[in-house]
């Protein structure tokens, strides 16, 4: 069936080190995203990134819809990027924005 | 708004009793999503509008849920019956279409005790 797989389920690393988060989908996308979730629950925007390379900061995605997998980079991590990382897909033939079932990132200082 | 905007931030009910939660999306979003997400998990998809069309309820755990969208804007999840397991934190998102990104609302802690 449609999936989002997301890896790996748990990060822990030292302020300063780099990350790469990793979402795999099953299907051609219309729509793909990547959420920090928050200490407190909120679900923060990072990247909209269908197909390609985005940058912001520390943070950048890369996304190879034909080989059907996404790329989250942090850079220099930070302790308030520790949270939960979700990847957030809109298959071509479905409705609902299905969830990968997140990265939890924790970084120490 | 500038945002979407949910209400009400928390909320405790006493087992049984129904509640209402509001979610207010983005202007001219024609898309609106709702999804619960239980201590420690992940997203679970509830229902979805999509302009005028037939909603998609295909999440809905059980007949207590219902939900409605007025005018294509405003949206309530109505909770009949309350139990103990709809204790979540429940999510409202919309986007504008199919090709461009969601947005989050702050979500509603419900507690049922």
């Amino acid at each position: 069936g449609i999936q989002v797989e997301q890896s790996p389920p748990d990060l822990i690393l030292q302020e300063g080190a780099n990350s790469t988060l990793r979402c795999n989908f099953s299907d051609s996308v219309n729509n793909l995203q990547w959420f920090h979730q928050n200490p407190w629950g909120q679900l923060i925007n990072l990247f909209y990134i269908p197909s390609g390379t985005k940058q912001n900061g520390r943070l950048s995605a890369t996304t190879v819809a034909t080989e059907r997998y996404s790329l989250l980079y942090i850079s220099s991590s930070q302790t308030t990027d520790s949270g939960v990382y979700f990847c957030a897909v809109l298959y071509s033939s479905a409705s609902k924005i299905i969830f990968g079932s997140g990265t939890r990132l924790s970084i120490r200082p | 708004g500038a945002g979407v905007s949910q209400s009400p931030s928390n909320k405790v009910t006493e087992k049984g009793k129904d509640v209402e939660l509001r979610c207010d999306p983005i202007s001219g979003h024609t898309a609106l999503y709702w999804y619960r997400q239980s201590l420690g998990q992940g997203l679970e998809f509830l229902i979805y509008f999509q302009g005028n069309s037939a909603p998609d309820k295909s999440g809905l755990p059980s007949d207590r849920f219902s939900a409605e969208r007025t005018g294509g804007s405003v949206s309530t999840l109505t909770i009949q019956r309350t139990q103990q397991e709809d204790s979540a934190v429940y999510l409202c998102a919309s986007r504008f279409d199919r090709n461009t990104e969601a947005f989050f609302g702050q979500g509603t802690r419900l507690t049922v005790v």
